[in-house]
């Protein structure tokens, strides 16, 4: 069974600082795909990144970037020089590529002090 | 492009009432998932379907639960009867391919009195 663990329920970080939210997942599958979510207070979820299990290089996007350790079994996603718009929670989530299922972790509150 | 729809947006029922939420995925995509979001449960994988068939449902919890994907345009999940323990946020989400990122609707907030 898929497991996806995000140990920090809030993060603080100073506005234009870079931050990182820690993901690691478990999965018995060797081919599988990572993404992040944003959900602002208004509630809507906004897909960020996306890292496939065989990709070599690391995810970007803009801002965010996703350092990806397989051996370590950890997705982390990195935000770059903090906006106050990036205050949100953050999801982790694993879809397996056998069957399609998808599974998300509980989520970091981010908050970005002025 | 108009991104996930989900209708309605917020929806109030009482106890033992039959609750409708429906979705519209994004034109092309041919994967569509229902979740659930609550304080205690976090985000819940309800049922997904590929090219309009449900491949698994074994998060949806229980029988009063059901849903279904007469096209690929259109998606219903179905509460009958309803409880407050059903009191949550139901998004639906699309994507190009099962294992592509998801975009998600704005949500149903249920709220079974």
């Amino acid at each position: 069974a898929q497991k996806i663990t995000q140990t920090q329920p809030g993060m603080f970080v100073q506005e234009k600082e870079a931050v990182t939210l820690d993901c690691t997942y478990d999965t018995s599958d060797q081919s599988y795909g990572l993404f992040w979510y944003k959900q602002p207070s208004s509630g809507e979820m906004i897909f960020l990144i996306y890292q496939g299990s065989y990709d070599e290089q690391n995810a970007t996007e803009g801002r965010y970037s996703l350092n990806f350790q397989k051996a370590r079994k950890s997705a982390n996603l990195v935000i770059s020089a903090s906006q106050l718009g990036d205050s949100a929670m953050y999801f982790c989530a694993m879809i397996d590529t056998n069957a399609g299922k998808s599974t998300f972790g509980d989520g970091t509150t981010l908050t970005v002090k002025p | 492009d108009a991104g996930v729809i989900q209708s309605p947006r917020h929806e109030v029922t009482e106890m033992g009432q039959e609750v409708t939420l429906r979705c519209k995925p994004i034109s092309g995509h041919n994967s569509l998932f229902w979740y659930r979001q609550t304080m205690m449960r976090g985000l819940e994988l309800l049922i997904y379907f590929n090219n309009n068939v449900p491949i698994d449902d074994s998060g949806m919890p229980e029988d009063r639960f059901s849903a279904k994907m007469p096209n690929a345009s259109f998606s219903t999940l179905k509460i009958q009867p309803s409880e407050p323990r059903d009191s949550a946020v139901y998004f639906c989400a699309s994507s190009f391919g099962l294992l592509q990122e998801q975009y998600f609707g704005p949500g149903t907030r249920l709220t079974v009195t």
